[in-house]
């Protein structure tokens, strides 16, 4: 079964600086989907950025870029010039390409401090 | 609106009611799937359907909890006699078919908050 940690259960940055949020997974699968999903207080699950495995090519979404490191089964968030609109709850969610199911980590709560 | 509909937003129920929870999914969307967040955790699948089939039910407790697609209509997460256990939220997502424009995302409704006395 894929497994998905974040191991930062907090974490707190200042505004207008950079933060990486940490995320590994466990599959025996070779293609897959990785996203981050955003959900903050109203409690709103927002897609933040999304990977396929197959491109080796980091994703970015304006000031959100990931690092994927496939072999290392690495999946880390960066959020540049960190606005308080990011503060948030963040997961890493893992997806098969051929499955169904959406497996989340546990989350990791970002708060910016102005 | 277009995005995925979940009501009631809030429901409030007293221990050994019924609770009901309706998701229509997206327009074109074929795929449900229901996840629950008790406090201060993650997200937990529960259950995957596509229209009148379960697909996927190894998240749903065996007991007490059932889910329906059916041919016409929104899909419903019914949780019979319920325990105080039982409140968190729960969310509905919906995707398309595997196959066409599937980019592996899942779409997420607003949630529904069961509070259970």
């Amino acid at each position: 079964a894929q497994t998905v940690t974040q191991s930062q259960p907090e974490m707190s940055v200042q505004e207008a600086e950079t933060v990486t949020l940490s995320c590994t997974y466990d599959t025996s699968e070779n293609n897959y989907y990785l996203f981050w999903y955003k959900q903050p207080p109203s409690r709103q699950m927002i897609l933040v950025i999304r990977q396929e495995a197959y491109k080796q090519q980091n994703a970015t979404e304006n000031r959100f870029s990931v690092n994927f490191q496939k072999a290392a089964k690495s999946f880390s968030l960066k959020i540049s010039d960190s606005q308080l609109g990011d503060t948030a709850m963040y997961f890493c969610a893992f997806r098969e390409t051929s499955g169904s199911r959406l497996t989340f980590g546990e989350g990791t709560q970002l708060t910016v401090n102005p | 609106n277009a995005g995925v509909m979940q009501n009631p937003r809030h429901l409030v129920r007293r221990r050994g009611q019924e609770a009901r929870l309706r998701c229509s999914p997206m327009k074109g969307h074929s795929h449900v799937y229901w996840y629950r967040q008790l406090p201060e955790e993650g997200l937990k699948f529960m259950v995957y359907l596509q229209k009148e089939n379960i697909i996927d039910e190894s998240g749903m407790p065996k007991e007490r909890f059932s889910a329906e697609f059916p041919k016409e209509g929104p899909s419903i997460l019914r949780i019979q006699q319920v325990v105080r256990g039982d409140s968190a939220a729960y969310f509905c997502a919906s995707s398309p078919p595997m196959a066409g424009q599937n980019t592996g995302e899942l779409f997420f409704g607003e949630g529904s908050r069961l509070t259970v006395l």
